[in-house]
Parts: structure tokens; C-alpha cells; sequence
């Protein structure tokens, strides 16, 4: 089944203890991002990524990182997570990320706590 | 102002009734334009694309209107189960979507 897989799906944790949400895609696509969802504000590009070692900052880069070392997964990391970063985080994917009708596949989100 | 900008309701509407939304959207030169459906804390899908002659799908309509520049969402004979938040997409420059912050319909019986 072609999915988006992201893990894991709630995620508790302390104020500057580094994490990881995982996201793997199997439909062979290129492009592959991170969004943020928070109240009020819709969902907002973290970090975008075109291709394997391609990687770009979206809207609200700053307290995160990610890689593409391989073609399927795309981590999000969390170096020094602060309680602003609580939020309802989605990876997505889409086959070139330039088609004009091309349609985003979501994982099934990770919704992070930082105490 | 927001790039992309929708009243987030919520909308309460009876069961069979028709609804409509608007988007509006400050890129004069956005080429690309979505609606999405999320239902309560998942993952949006794709409900439809939006293009310039306007498209149906079943009892979906969505109109683009370039001069004003505002996207439209139809529904005819509405269900319970399209109940859900609707957000509009558009797409700026080759590579970024910008996402409204959606509009909540809730069907009632």
C-alpha cells in the first residue's frame, strides 16, 4: 500500500532532550516536507527537501533539522526541543514537488508535548 | 495579511443543504490551487484541484476566480460525513504550497 510513514504518532517529552520524528515514504517520490500545525495558524512549512541531499528551509525553520541521505526517509530532529515546538507536526510527500496539479500525501501525523 | 486567508467558522448547516466557502489569496501570480479535507487531528487529503475553467467531482464544485482573486468550494446535498475542516492550498513559485488555515463544517442531522 503506497503510505506516508511517520513515527511515532504522540510523542511526550522534557524541555532540551533531543528527539527524532520519523517519516519513510514508499512511492519512490522526490519531494518530501515537514509541516507544522498549531491553532489559528494553519499548517506551516518547516523544511522541504527536493531530492536525495537536497534540503531547503520552509517558513519555520529555526529549532529544527532534518536529512535526506536516502531517497524514502526524511527525519525530523529536534536538537533542543522548547515548549513552543508543542505542536501537530505532518511529513508529506509528492512525486517531483513541481507538478502543478501534483497531490501531497500525508503521514499520519506526531502530535508533540514539550514540558 | 495572510497569503491565504478562509473564514475559519465554524459553519453549522443541516443535513442536505448547500454550503459554500471562499479562499482568497494575496499571490497575483499563484498558478496552482487546492482544496484539502482534514477530519478532526489527521492527515489532510487531497479533496480536489481547482482549475481555471472550474471543476466538479460528484457533489464537489470549486470555481477560481483570478481578478478577484478567490478560490470557491461548493457542496451539494450535504452528508454527515462530509463534516470536517476544508483548507485551501495554493501553490507559490515551483515548489511551495502555502495552506489556509481551513474552515470547519460541521453537517447536522
Amino acid at each position: 500500500e503506497a503510505q506516508v510513514t511517520q513515527n511515532p504518532r504522540y510523542l511526550i517529552t522534557v524541555t532540551g532532550k533531543k528527539l527524532t520524528v520519523t517519516c519513510s515514504q514508499n512511492m519512490n517520490h522526490e519531494y518530501m516536507s515537514w509541516y507544522r500545525q498549531d491553532p489559528g495558524l494553519g499548517l506551516r512549512q518547516i523544511y522541504y527537501s527536493m531530492n536525495v541531499e537536497v534540503t531547503d528551509k520552509g517558513d519555520v525553520p529555526e529549532g529544527y533539522k532534518v536529512s535526506r541521505k536516502e531517497k524514502r526517509n526524511f527525519p525530523l530532529i529536534l536538537e533542543s526541543p522548547s515548549p513552543n515546538q508543542t505542536s501537530l507536526y505532518f511529513c508529506a510527500s509528492s512525486l517531483s514537488g513541481r507538478g502543478t496539479g501534483e497531490k501531497l500525501f500525508f503521514g499520519s501525523g506526531t502530535q508533540l508535548s514539550v514540558l | 495579511r495572510k497569503e491565504v486567508e478562509q473564514d475559519p467558522g465554524p459553519f453549522n448547516v443541516p443535513e442536505g443543504a448547500t454550503v459554500a466557502f471562499n479562499c482568497t489569496y494575496s499571490n497575483s501570480a499563484s498558478q496552482s490551487f487546492f482544496w484539502y479535507r482534514q477530519d478532526c487531528r489527521k492527515e489532510p487529503k487531497l479533496l480536489m484541484s481547482v482549475y481555471s475553467s472550474g471543476n466538479e467531482d460528484g457533489r464537489f464544485t470549486a470555481q477560481l476566480n483570478r481578478a478577484s482573486q478567490y478560490i470557491s468550494l461548493l457542496i451539494r446535498d450535504s452528508k454527515l460525513s462530509d463534516s470536517a475542516t476544508y483548507l485551501c492550498v495554493v501553490k507559490k513559485g515551483a515548489q511551495k504550497l502555502v495552506f489556509g488555515q481551513g474552515t470547519r463544517l460541521t453537517i447536522n442531522p
